[in-house]
């Protein structure tokens, strides 16, 4: 059964850091990951999708990067901004999307 | 990117009625769509993988005549909390994948917040 980790699971960071959120999963046997953002009450927003065959994938400010075999992804974000202020979540696809619980940002002005 | 519709966005009920919400993929195809559950300051957990012309698929623990699931066309599927009851109030999202698409990306729908009296 797949398991999928998320650390921290809370940040709080001043404007202008730059951060790293991180993932891990349990089966490596999967076709792609990807990193949503949710804000309170709101549906999921795809930021980025990394296939299985991919080491990362970058969007403006967003850096993701996947390691299969060794089960882990991160997701870097450069000058965080206080509009970054959001949950974030992992998921990885195998034969089913399943979600980690989420990091919790909070980019202070 | 691709568009994916629910409604209604929220829901409001008396506990014993059904509800029914709608997942409608705007400008794409989806042989498969996804239900979801999410209850406050907690993930996403996967109630149910639905399929054009068939089916669905209920993850253990749900129950499927409870959440009744149908997925008539390649753009709509549908589920009804039957007989709702206050520990039914949740967050409902839906997904989509792209039939012709070969990414494997998956597009949310805003959710549907049911809150059953």
């Amino acid at each position: 059964k797949q398991e999928v980790t998320q650390i921290p699971a809370a940040l709080s960071v001043p404007e202008g850091e730059n951060l790293v959120l991180n993932c891990s999963f349990t089966d490596s046997a999967i076709y792609n990951l990807q990193w949503f953002r949710q804000d309170p009450g709101k549906g999921l927003t795809s930021l980025l999708l990394i296939q299985s065959s991919q080491r990362e994938q970058t969007s403006g400010r967003l850096n993701a990067s996947l390691d299969k075999s060794s089960g882990r992804s991160t997701l870097y974000i450069a000058a965080s901004q206080p509009g970054d202020s959001a949950t974030y979540l992992c998921a990885v696809d195998g034969n089913k999307l399943v979600f980690g619980a989420g990091t919790i940002l909070r980019v202070k002005s | 990117g691709a568009v994916v519709s629910q409604h209604p966005s929220w829901v409001i009920c008396k506990s014993g009625t059904s509800v029914k919400i709608e997942c409608r993929s705007l400008d794409f195809q989806a042989t498969t769509m996804f239900w979801y559950r999410q209850f406050p300051k907690q993930s996403l957990m996967l109630m149910a993988t639905s399929n054009e012309g068939s089916k669905a698929t209920y993850e253990q623990g749900v129950e499927k005549d409870k959440f009744l699931i149908n997925h008539a066309s390649l753009t709509l599927s549908t589920l009804t909390v039957t007989s709702a009851h206050p520990e039914d109030s949740s967050f409902y999202i839906c997904s989509a994948r792209e039939a012709r698409a070969n990414t494997g990306e998956l597009f949310f729908g805003e959710g549907s917040r049911l809150t059953v009296l």
